[in-house]
């Protein structure tokens, strides 16, 4: 069964410094790896995913990820952090011939000035 | 619509008492999922329909929580005897089916139907 951890429940940082959101997935078939962004009082938005190709994948608002197949891992980097990236961030994991995505349980960026 | 639709937005009721959740998805997507966000518990997993397949429900938690859609299109969430620990926001998000054309993995979510169990 396919499974998700990101073991950050909060990741408190300060304006204009990098960041990294660790995700960790555990899958017996090929995967496809994904970062929702969920802004206070709003709906899940995708930032970026990873189908197949480089695995190093861009994303919105300057969001990047790494598929790391051999770490099992896809975690979400950001060289330089504003006020406006506040917001719970999602991993999520697809395996084989199913829709269906699987979330981890979120982690909270909180930038502080 | 443009976006997932999801009704009622806010929606408080008694233990005990029954309640409905719909939801809307965009045009044209043949998937549609529900999923239940928790605090502390991220988002869990309730359950997938794919077009005319028998739908993947494996994630509802009890025999309490059902689920249909309609004619392909609509969908409603329902949970009977509600109970305090049924309080939490239910999402529904659609997307294009996993061999379709155009299909890129994504999810569309609604704006959630919050649920506070009284």
């Amino acid at each position: 069964a396919q499974s998700v951890t990101q073991l950050d429940s909060q990741v408190p940082v300060f304006e204009e410094a990098p960041v990294e959101l660790r995700c960790n997935y555990s899958s017996s078939v090929s995967v496809y790896l994904f970062w929702y962004v969920q802004y206070p009082n709003q709906g899940l938005q995708l930032l970026l995913k990873y189908l197949s190709g480089s695995t190093l994948v861009k994303g919105i608002n300057g969001f990047e990820a790494e598929f790391n197949k051999s770490q099992t891992s896809f975690h979400l980097r950001k060289p330089s952090v504003h006020i406006s990236d506040t917001a719970e961030y999602f991993c999520a994991v697809r395996g084989g011939a199913t829709n269906k995505l699987i979330f981890g349980t979120g982690t909270l960026l909180a930038v502080q000035p | 619509g443009a976006g997932v639709s999801q009704s009622p937005s806010n929606k408080v009721t008694e233990k005990g008492k029954d309640v409905e959740l719909r939801c809307d998805p965009i045009s044209g997507h043949t998937a549609l999922y529900w999923y239940r966000q928790s605090l502390g518990q991220g988002l869990e997993f309730l359950i997938y329909f794919q077009g005319n397949s028998a739908p993947d429900k494996s994630g509802l938690p009890s025999d309490r929580f059902s689920a249909e859609r309609t004619g392909g299109s609509v969908s409603t969430l329902t949970i009977q005897r509600t109970q305090q620990e049924d309080s939490a926001v239910y999402l529904c998000a659609s997307s294009l089916g996993l061999r379709e054309w155009g299909y890129t993995g994504e999810l569309f979510f609604g704006e959630g139907s919050r649920l506070t169990v009284l």
